[in-house]
């Protein structure tokens, strides 16, 4: 299965600043997947990301608030725009390397917004 | 919203068998049945998946029913590494993002 590397692992932050997130695959994978875990919830997803296109929104997250970037096939950017408390959560990212397996999940960014 | 139904919360002893139900009564004829598990303050992580047929890894297994409405995730020997949130989820292959519900919190007691 693929390896999924994510960085960084955590991070405080000062309400209003930005944060982005790295998530590189050691495989070329179509799609990749962008999560959001708030604190003691299950997994809820941002957006699917495809190399060479827009990145497709789920109900209730934007583009402006939640950019992504997708320039190859093994690399991904999530961008936590003006932040605020309430963003505090982790971050994941995943990727489905290659037939009808599992999706492998990076080991997440645990956000704190002071 | 999520396809399936698990309970909230159980408890295994050590070095018993770990039986995890899920409920899915309205999976299509080509959606697999996947489980992932959580340990705390990691990602999730794939365990095993099936269509139809009982499956086995080295991991765990997986019991379908025949109607496919339900299906068993079994540890077979439960030790305490593998006290964590266990999510059942159904899906098309291929490209469909994952839908995790609340899943089931498996405590493993010494």
């Amino acid at each position: 299965s693929a390896v999924i590397s994510q960085k960084p692992s955590r991070d405080i932050c000062q309400r209003g600043t930005s944060l982005t997130i790295q998530c590189q695959v050691d495989s070329q994978v179509t799609m990749m997947f962008w999560y959001r875990q708030q604190p003691g919830q299950s997994l809820t997803l941002i957006a699917t990301a495809n190399q060479g296109s827009e990145a497709t929104y789920e109900s209730g997250f934007v583009i402006d608030k939640f950019p992504i970037s997708r320039p190859n096939l093994t690399f991904s950017t999530l961008t936590v725009s003006n932040m605020s408390p309430e963003d505090s959560s982790i971050y994941l990212c995943s990727a489905q390397p290659g037939g009808n397996y599992g999706y492998t999940f990076g080991s997440g960014t645990r956000l704190t917004v002071v | 919203d999520a396809k399936t139904t698990q309970p909230p919360s159980m408890d295994c002893a050590e070095g018993r068998a770990a039986n995890l139900p899920c409920n899915h009564s309205t999976i299509s004829g080509n959606e697999y049945v996947y489980w992932y598990r959580q340990i705390h303050s990691q990602g999730p992580q794939y365990i095993i998946h099936g269509l139809k047929n009982n499956e086995t890894n080295e991991m765990a297994s997986l019991i379908i029913t025949e109607d496919r409405k339900s299906s068993t995730l079994i540890l077979p020997h439960a030790t305490l590494r593998d006290t964590a949130v266990y999510y059942c989820i159904v899906r098309l292959p291929y490209g469909q993002n994952f839908v995790f519900g609340p899943g089931t919190r498996l405590s493993v007691l010494p």
